[in-house]
């Protein structure tokens, strides 16, 4: 059974800092991990995609890197900004049957003050 | 390219009664995926439909049912509402099973 967990839970830094987010997975047979990010109350806006055979994925101040042996994936954002409080979620892709759900972690809190 | 909607956008049912919540997939797309999100939770797996047909389901009781149409878009029944149904329900579409596309939600509020 794939379980996701994301350390911290609600995290709350000043403008400017650069910060790690972390997620954890049990199983390693993944082929891809997603970043997320939700707005209070709003859906997801997906913000990185990492193949498994990819370690890093940079969007703007975003990095994703990937460690499947480790079943462990950092989002990175540097310069953070006001504009970056949300919830940050991570999720694998499950196949059962013939279906793929995503499994996710429960989140990450963000808040950046000005 | 238009994205992925969902209709309502919120809504307010009373415990027992019936809810349906819809979901238009985006261009090209002919798979959609329901998801359950409690408040401080991640989104939970409801079900998905590939050309119309239940893929895969979640563990969810049978009162959830869906249904797909020709054109891909779907619908999420919930029916003898409980009041732990109050959530922000997602849908999102791919196509396959490649790179799921979320539409913004309904909040579902049960009383």
């Amino acid at each position: 059974k794939q379980e996701v967990t994301q350390i911290p839970a609600a995290l709350s830094v000043p403008e400017g800092e650069n910060l790690v987010l972390n997620c954890s997975f049990t199983d390693s047979a993944i082929y891809n991990l997603q970043w997320f990010r939700q707005d209070p109350g709003k859906g997801l806006t997906s913000l990185l995609l990492i193949q498994s055979s990819q370690r890093e994925q940079t969007s703007g101040r975003l990095n994703a890197s990937l460690d499947k042996s480790s079943g462990r994936s950092t989002l990175y954002i540097a310069a953070s900004q006001p504009g970056d409080s949300a919830t940050y979620l991570c999720a694998v892709p499950l196949t059962q049957g013939g279906s793929e759900k995503l499994v996710f972690g429960k989140g990450t809190k963000l808040t950046v003050n000005p | 390219e238009t994205g992925v909607t969902q209709s309502p956008t919120h809504l307010i049912k009373t415990r027992g009664q019936q809810v349906t919540l819809r979901c238009s997939s985006q261009s090209g797309h002919n798979t959609v995926s329901w998801y359950q999100q409690a408040l401080g939770q991640g989104p939970q797996f409801i079900f998905q439909y590939y050309r119309e047909e239940e893929n895969g389901r979640g563990n969810f009781p049978p009162r959830f049912s869906g249904l797909q149409f020709p054109n891909y878009s779907s619908e999420l029944n919930v029916n003898a509402l409980e009041l732990d149904d109050s959530a922000l329900y997602l849908c999102a579409s791919s196509h396959a099973n490649l790179e799921q596309y979320f539409g913004p939600g309904t909040r579902l509020t049960v009383t």
